[in-house]
């Protein structure tokens, strides 16, 4: 079974700090996986999608690493800020199944003052 | 562009009656999906449609969900009758491809009572 696990399930950290989300993966065979923050009380947000052959990409103080042999990907913000409060939701995609993707439970985030 | 539109943004209905979530995907976007997202099971995929074709709809719970998408600028997912295990937030998304991100609406939170 596909499965896509999330960790820690939440964090707090001081703002100006920086963290490290983790995404393990089952899911087989692999097309790409997207990170998505999801602040509260709205819809998900794309932050990065990464294929195979990627090894790492940034959006802005966002970076997600993939190690497609161990099935495991990062989230790293650095020098986070108030705004960065949310849920940072992991998905992957299976290649041979169109748009069937497997979503993480998502680690919620608060960043304090 | 407005991005994903979903109405209503709540709603609160009596355990029996019909619900109707509506959802304007982007423009120019082939493939528009259901999520439904709760606590306890996260998001999962209810339905997709690619060109106003429902692809698969192996998530949809039971035959009291259908989905529509009569046209490429709409789509409904109807619930009847509605029941108190119904409650969650409803995402529409939209997407231009497979290896796209998605485009999620700010969701419809339904509450049955």
């Amino acid at each position: 079974k596909n499965q896509v696990e999330q960790s820690p399930q939440s964090l707090i950290i001081l703002e100006g700090k920086n963290c490290t989300l983790q995404c393990n993966y089952t899911v087989s065979p692999f097309s790409n996986l997207r990170w998505y923050k999801q602040d509260t009380g709205r819809g998900p947000v794309s932050l990065t999608i990464m294929t195979f052959s990627e090894n790492t990409k940034s959006n802005g103080r966002y970076t997600a690493t993939l190690d497609a042999d161990t099935k495991q990907s990062s989230l790293h913000i650095t020098a986070s800020q108030l705004s960065d409060s949310a849920s940072y939701i992991c998905v992957v995609s299976e290649g041979n199944a169109g748009n069937m993707l497997t979503f993480g439970g998502g680690t919620r985030l608060m960043v304090k003052p | 562009d407005a991005g994903v539109i979903q109405s209503p943004r709540h709603e609160v209905t009596e355990m029996g009656q019909e619900v109707t979530l509506r959802c304007k995907p982007i423009s120019g976007h082939d493939y528009l999906f259901w999520y439904r997202q709760t606590m306890m099971r996260g998001l999962e995929l209810l339905i997709y449609f690619n060109n106003n074709v429902p692809i698969d709809d192996s998530g949809m719970p039971e035959d009291r969900f259908s989905a529509k998408m009569p046209n490429a600028s709409f789509s409904t997912l109807k619930i009847q009758p509605s029941e108190p295990r119904d409650s969650a937030v409803y995402f529409c998304a939209s997407s231009p491809g497979q290896i796209y991100g998605y485009t999620f609406g700010s969701g419809t939170r339904l509450t049955v009572v």
